[in-house]
């Protein structure tokens, strides 16, 4: 059974740019979620999709959305970048059963660096 | 609100030998899960052990246990007979009902001399 695959695994963006990471969770999974990684901040939960509709989303501003197709898979979008933005993007896929907390699996992550 | 809590950013241990990592939680769930991941260079978070908050047993998988105090909401993870390939990052997660969504704390890096 094939992983959380991540694409791309790293970008280097300018200021202001914009920028769309994407991931396609394990087959059968509805459940995708978005994580940050920086070295001061830690994992910090960006949102979490399940068939197609985001069920939860962290404290990030506007700029970052998201979106799940009917394929579960997902895509992140970054707009108007900043250097702050710079960081490890992970997503992790569940199967997410009603009223279970079930394993998250994770992809090997985007590295995004802002210049 | 959700808060995990690792207060050790480093530690290390002797190969062969026993290590516990700590972690602390506050959630106001009653339904509620913990995760042991780790990340070791390749940066992919590797799921290590879960715990259910509704079961009085630790968990246990291999040379990993943890020893769950729900009272004060503790949740440490012991790694017996140390390998070399154990030397990662460690991070304790919550999560809590019928959402996916983690709550981290800030990790530790574990080094294992040989």
């Amino acid at each position: 059974k094939a992983g959380v695959t991540q694409t791309p695994r790293y970008l280097i963006k300018t200021r202001g740019q914009q920028v769309t990471l994407s991931c396609s969770p394990i087959s059968g999974h509805r459940s995708v979620s978005w994580y940050q990684q920086t070295p001061g901040q830690g994992l910090q939960f960006l949102f979490e999709y399940f068939s197609e509709t985001q069920r939860n989303k962290g404290n990030f501003p506007g700029r970052f959305s998201g979106r799940q197709f009917s394929n579960s898979r997902s895509e992140m979008n970054v707009s108007t970048l900043e250097l702050g933005d710079s960081a490890l993007y992970l997503c992790a896929s569940s199967l997410t059963l009603t009223g279970k907390n079930t394993e998250a699996f994770f992809g090997q992550g985007t590295r995004l660096t802002v210049v | 609100a959700q808060t995990v809590t690792q207060s050790q950013p480093e530690m290390s241990v002797q190969e062969a030998e026993t290590v516990t990592l700590s972690c602390t939680y506050d959630t106001s769930e009653s339904d509620y899960y913990l995760f042991w991941y780790k990340q070791p260079p390749s940066r992919q978070m590797i799921l290590v052990i879960r715990q259910e908050a509704y079961k009085q047993q630790n968990a246990t998988e291999n040379r990993f246990s943890v020893n769950f105090q729900k009272a004060a909401k503790s949740f440490s993870l012991k790694i017996s007979d140390s390998q070399l390939g154990d030397a990662a990052m460690y991070f304790c997660a919550q999560g809590a009902g019928a959402n996916s969504k983690l709550t981290f704390g800030k990790g530790i890096t574990l080094s294992v001399r040989p």
